[in-house]
């Protein structure tokens, strides 16, 4: 069954340390998000792609995240430098189409900045 | 602005009980609404979901309930199981155009 993949699984970092998370979405899915699901929360969107370019990243914190999908496949989400208050489950997940119907997420990678 | 408002934050039913989580929405352009479930270490997955042309959808013990008017939906679970513990979001979108905003959440817990 396909599925979408991410890595790490877990990642514990001390704070203004650079950390980056891995996604390889379902493939032939051209739309990718980035979701940061805070303890307790409902997920939040980060950055949305369509093939390599972004659709949406009006709530990715630029001074220190960036995101990339340079391929058009899969994607990388960066943090530099970490925050205590990025400690969260980052999620992502991938449609056929933008905006339409059912997205499909990864595990997550739960991140714990000290 | 929180876009979608859901309750209860958590609940605990009796197993075989019926469960009922409620979502309100502020936005009339809105027209997809689904439910995820999400497990503990899991990502969420898509339980059910609707549009606003029909008033019920019905999947499996999965129930949503929609009132356009009042701009809110439910899901309801029928003959509940300790299985069905998890949590569960409300979402919606408006489709080609908006990504899906997320409720906050709702932790289920049913108890044999």
């Amino acid at each position: 069954e396909a599925e979408v993949a991410q890595s790490p699984r877990y990642k514990i970092t001390e704070k203004s340390q650079a950390v980056a998370f891995w996604c390889d979405p379902i493939s032939g899915h051209a739309t990718l998000y980035w979701y940061r699901q805070i303890l307790g929360q409902g997920p939040e969107l980060l950055v949305q792609f369509q093939d390599e370019s972004v659709v949406d990243d009006s709530q990715l914190p630029k001074d220190r995240f960036s995101a990339e999908r340079l391929k058009g496949v899969d994607s990388t989400l960066k943090i530099q430098p970490a925050e205590l208050g990025d400690s969260a489950m980052y999620l992502c997940a991938s449609s056929g189409q933008l905006n339409t119907g059912e997205l499909f997420f990864g595990e997550g990678s739960r991140l714990t900045v000290l | 602005q929180q876009q979608v408002k859901q309750s209860p934050q958590s609940l605990i039913v009796q197993k075989g009980g019926i469960p009922i989580i409620n979502c309100a929405y502020e936005n009339t352009a809105f027209d997809y609404f689904p439910w995820y479930q999400q497990f503990p270490g899991k990502g969420p997955a898509l339980l059910i979901a609707i549009r606003p042309d029909v008033s019920e959808k019905k999947e499996g013990r999965f129930t949503i309930s929609f009132n356009k008017s009042a701009k809110q939906f439910s899901l309801h679970i029928m003959d509940s199981q300790p299985g069905d513990s998890a949590t569960y979001f409300c979402a919606a979108e408006v489709t080609g155009n908006t990504p899906l905003v997320f409720g906050k959440g709702t932790r289920l817990s049913v108890i044999a």
